[in-house]
């Protein structure tokens, strides 16, 4: 069974704000790392630990984490947010990483 | 600007090892800030982490796939290597390599470079 889950899918009006999450008992302590997957292409970090984001990143993404669960919060969707989102962490051993079974984000 | 990139063949067959080299430009991977990362994805379906390498050579793998997989690497000429034996169809994925690196202290783990991906193909 997946050590954290996401979500399937989740849709987004254009401009406003859309959270996905990610469960997992690993998560209340380690960060998530978020990682945006566009078709044909590698994934990118978007988001890591508690709420840093890579340069080149826009700030309309951010992260939190609240007990077991981390978020990842588009704020003002754009319609090239539109893709598979995945976040990853430490299993429960603390030595191998899992990923989560990902989110597609439509922006309608 | 570190960039990694993936070879290897792109066709193997059932109950052989896929061989796949990571070549890295623009750093160094002798780095000991970081470690170096096989992560795959099965088209269609979401990525799975395979193993890490740390410069001093210690290794771990995803439990799934230990009996199987070996990391290594060769800081002299910047490469990262994945071999993984007796694959079947299920091995068929793109596979990525990527940087990481990590902080106990902060609970940080972030995979911050990655590959273009190779695509493997497991068939006879």
């Amino acid at each position: 069974s997946a050590e954290v889950t996401q979500d399937p899918a989740v849709s987004v009006a254009l401009g406003q704000t859309v959270r996905i999450t990610c469960q997992g008992d690993s998560l209340r302590f380690y960060y998530a790392s978020w990682y945006q997957q566009k078709p044909g292409q590698a994934p990118v970090v978007v988001i890591y630990g508690k709420n840093n984001r890579p340069s080149g990143i826009p700030d309309r993404f951010s992260g939190s984490t609240s007990g077991n669960t981390a978020s990842l919060i588009i704020n003002g969707a754009q319609a090239e947010d539109e893709a598979d989102y995945y976040c990853s962490s430490r299993d429960s051993s603390g030595n191998h990483y899992v990923f989560g079974t990902g989110t597609k984000v439509t922006v309608l | 600007q570190v960039q990694l990139q993936e070879s290897g063949p792109g066709l193997v067959k059932p109950s052989q090892t896929l061989s796949l080299t990571c070549t890295v430009s623009g750093g160094s991977i002798s780095s000991t800030s970081y470690f170096w990362t096989w992560i795959r994805q099965p088209a269609g379906k979401g990525l799975e982490w395979i193993g890490r390498i740390y410069t001093s050579g210690s290794t771990n793998y995803n439990p799934s796939l230990k009996s199987r997989v070996t990391i290594s690497m060769d800081t002299s000429m910047t490469r990262i290597s994945l071999r993984l034996s007796s694959v079947t169809a299920a091995d068929t994925a793109v596979y990525y390599c990527a940087r990481g690196w990590s902080s106990r202290e902060a609970a940080v783990d972030v995979f911050d470079i990655w590959g273009q991906g190779t695509m493997v193909t497991v068939s006879s």
